[in-house]
C-alpha cells in the first residue's frame, strides 16, 4: 500500500523559513516524479511544486517561485519542501502527492498524503 | 479566481444524476492537456476520482464518468446516494508562462 506521511508543519512568523518532509512507502519511489499542493483552510487545493524522478526537473507555481525549493532524496525515499520568506497567505494544509510518470508535468495526484498545517502568523 | 472554472455548488436527491461542468481555456483543457478529478469528503485529503478524462481508479464505481468537449470538461454522478456528498475539484495543466498544475475552485455537492 502507498504511503505518504508528511511532517513539518509549525506556526512561523512572516519572514521566516520551514522545511518540510515527506516519507514514502510502498512503492518504486525513483520512479516517479512527486508533488506538493496545499489547501488553505476552506480553499480548494492548488499545486506548489513538482520535482522529476531523479530531481533533474522541477516546476513551481507562481505564488512560490524563488521563495520555496522542491528536493528529494530517493536514498530516502522522501520528499521536501523548503519554503523561504514565508507569507500569511502561505498558511494551508501542505500535502505531498505521488505523481503518475517519472516526468513532473501533466500528471495526475495519486494518493495524497493527509498532509501538515503551516499557520503563517505574527 | 482559479483558471479553471467550476459552479460553487450543484444538488440532487438520491438516486438523481447531476453533473459538474470544468470551463478552462486553449491554453490548458483546449491545448489537450488532461483533465482529472479528486472527491474530497470531509476533513480528508482529495482522492482520485477520474484520471485522463474518463478512466476510474480500481474502487471507484462506474456511477462516475466524465468527458470532455473543446475547453470544457464534465463530472457526471448518477444514482446520486448520500455518501457522495463532497467537494469535486477538475485538475489539468497549463501551458502558459512556464507550465503549471492547475485546479478549479471546486463544487460542493449536495444530496438532498
Amino acid at each position: 500500500e502507498v504511503q505518504l506521511v508528511e511532517s513539518g508543519g509549525d506556526l512561523v512568523q512572516p519572514g521566516r523559513s520551514l522545511r518540510l518532509s515527506c516519507a514514502a512507502s510502498g512503492f518504486t519511489f525513483d520512479h516517479y516524479a512527486m508533488h506538493w499542493v496545499r489547501q488553505a483552510p476552506g480553499k480548494g487545493p492548488e499545486w506548489v511544486a513538482g520535482i522529476n524522478w531523479n530531481s533533474g526537473a522541477k516546476g513551481y507555481a507562481d505564488s512560490v517561485k524563488g521563495r520555496f525549493t522542491i528536493s528529494r532524496d530517493n536514498a530516502k525515499t522522501s520528499l521536501y519542501l523548503l519554503m523561504n520568506s514565508l507569507r500569511p497567505e502561505d498558511t494551508a494544509f501542505y500535502h505531498c502527492a505521488k505523481g503518475q510518470s517519472s516526468g513532473w508535468n501533466s500528471n495526475w495526484f495519486d494518493p495524497w498524503g493527509q498532509g501538515t498545517l503551516v499557520t503563517v502568523s505574527s | 479566481q482559479s483558471v479553471l472554472t467550476q459552479p460553487p455548488s450543484v444538488s440532487g436527491a438520491p438516486g438523481q444524476r447531476v453533473t459538474i461542468s470544468c470551463t478552462g481555456s486553449s491554453s490548458n483543457i483546449g491545448a489537450g492537456h488532461d483533465v482529472h478529478w479528486y472527491q474530497q469528503l470531509p476533513g480528508r485529503a482529495p482522492k482520485l476520482l477520474i484520471y485522463a478524462y474518463t478512466n476510474r481508479p480500481s474502487g471507484v464505481p462506474d456511477r462516475f464518468s466524465a468527458s470532455k468537449s473543446g475547453t470544457s470538461a464534465s463530472l457526471a454522478i448518477t444514482g446520486l446516494q448520500a455518501e457522495d456528498e463532497a467537494h469535486y475539484y477538475c485538475q489539468s495543466f497549463d501551458t502558459s508562462l512556464s507550465g503549471s498544475m492547475i485546479f478549479g475552485g471546486g463544487t460542493k455537492l449536495t444530496v438532498l
